[in-house]
C-alpha cells in the first residue's frame, strides 16, 4: 500500500459526459502527479501540483482540468469525453516539488471506460 | 520538448538469462528514477540515479547514468519470473518540476 488513495477505482461513462477523479496524497506529500496510461502505453505526464500551486503542466488537453486543494487532494476533471479518453489515469505524490523531486509513489489508478 | 525514449519495446528472456534496458533522453537530466510496473499494476519506484556516471547495485539489479546525463541502464543479472513486469525510466530536466516517463520496455521471462 503506497498511501496514495484514489477514487474511483472503475469508472464506465458515455461520450460527452463529464468525471471527476479523486485523489489523496500521502500523509505530508505536497506534490501531486496526474498521469495517463491509455492501454499498454506508457506514462504521459498530465499535470503537477505542490502545495496547491500549479507546478508543471504537460499534454493535458484543454478539456481537462484540475486542481489541488487546501488539504492538499486532487481531483482531475476530464469533460466532453470522447472515446479515446479511455485510459488509466494515475495520481503520484512525493515529499517536495521541485527539482530532484525524490520518489513518486503512485495511487491504484482510476479506470476510465468511454463507450 | 522533453521526449524518453527506451529499447527495446519488448524483451522476453528465459529463466536465468541476464536483461538490459536503455533509456535516451532528448536533453540533459538533472537527476533519472526507475520504476517497476507489474501487470494490472502501478509504477513502483526502484532508484534514482543523480550523479554522472553514476552506478548503484540493488542485488541482481544494476544501474547507471551515463556520464552526458542524459541516457541511462538498467541491467538484471539471472533474471527470475519475480522480474516480469515493465520496466520505466523516467527522467526530470533542469529547471522544472516536470517527471517524463519513458517509453517503458515489457519483459518477459519463460521459466
Amino acid at each position: 500500500d503506497s498511501g496514495v488513495t484514489q477514487t474511483p477505482k472503475h469508472l464506465i461513462t458515455a461520450t460527452g459526459q463529464r468525471v471527476t477523479l479523486r485523489c489523496s496524497p500521502r500523509s505530508g506529500d505536497l506534490s501531486v502527479y496526474w498521469y495517463q496510461q491509455s492501454l499498454d502505453q506508457g506514462l504521459q505526464f498530465l499535470i503537477q501540483y505542490y502545495n496547491g500551486e500549479e507546478r508543471a503542466k504537460g499534454n493535458i488537453l484543454e478539456r481537462f482540468s484540475a486542481q489541488q486543494f487546501p488539504d492538499l487532494h486532487s481531483e482531475l476533471n476530464l469533460s466532453s469525453l470522447e472515446l479515446g479518453d479511455s485510459a488509466l489515469y494515475f495520481c503520484a505524490s512525493s515529499v517536495s516539488g521541485g527539482w530532484g523531486t525524490g520518489e513518486l509513489f503512485f495511487g491504484e489508478g482510476s479506470r476510465l471506460t468511454v463507450l | 520538448g522533453q521526449q524518453v525514449m527506451q529499447i527495446p519495446q519488448y524483451q522476453h528472456v528465459q529463466e536465468g538469462e541476464d536483461f538490459t534496458t536503455y533509456c535516451n533522453s532528448s536533453t540533459t537530466l538533472s537527476n533519472i528514477q526507475w520504476y517497476k510496473q507489474r501487470p494490472g499494476g502501478h509504477p513502483v519506484f526502484l532508484i534514482q540515479l543523480v550523479k554522472s556516471g553514476e552506478v548503484k547495485k540493488q542485488k541482481r539489479l544494476t544501474f547507471q547514468f551515463g556520464e552526458a546525463k542524459k541516457n541511462s541502464s538498467l541491467h538484471i543479472t539471472a533474471t527470475q519470473t519475480t522480474d516480469v513486469g515493465t520496466y520505466f525510466c523516467a527522467g526530470q530536466g533542469r529547471n522544472t518540476d516536470k517527471l517524463i516517463f519513458g517509453t517503458g520496455t515489457r519483459l518477459q521471462v519463460f521459466p
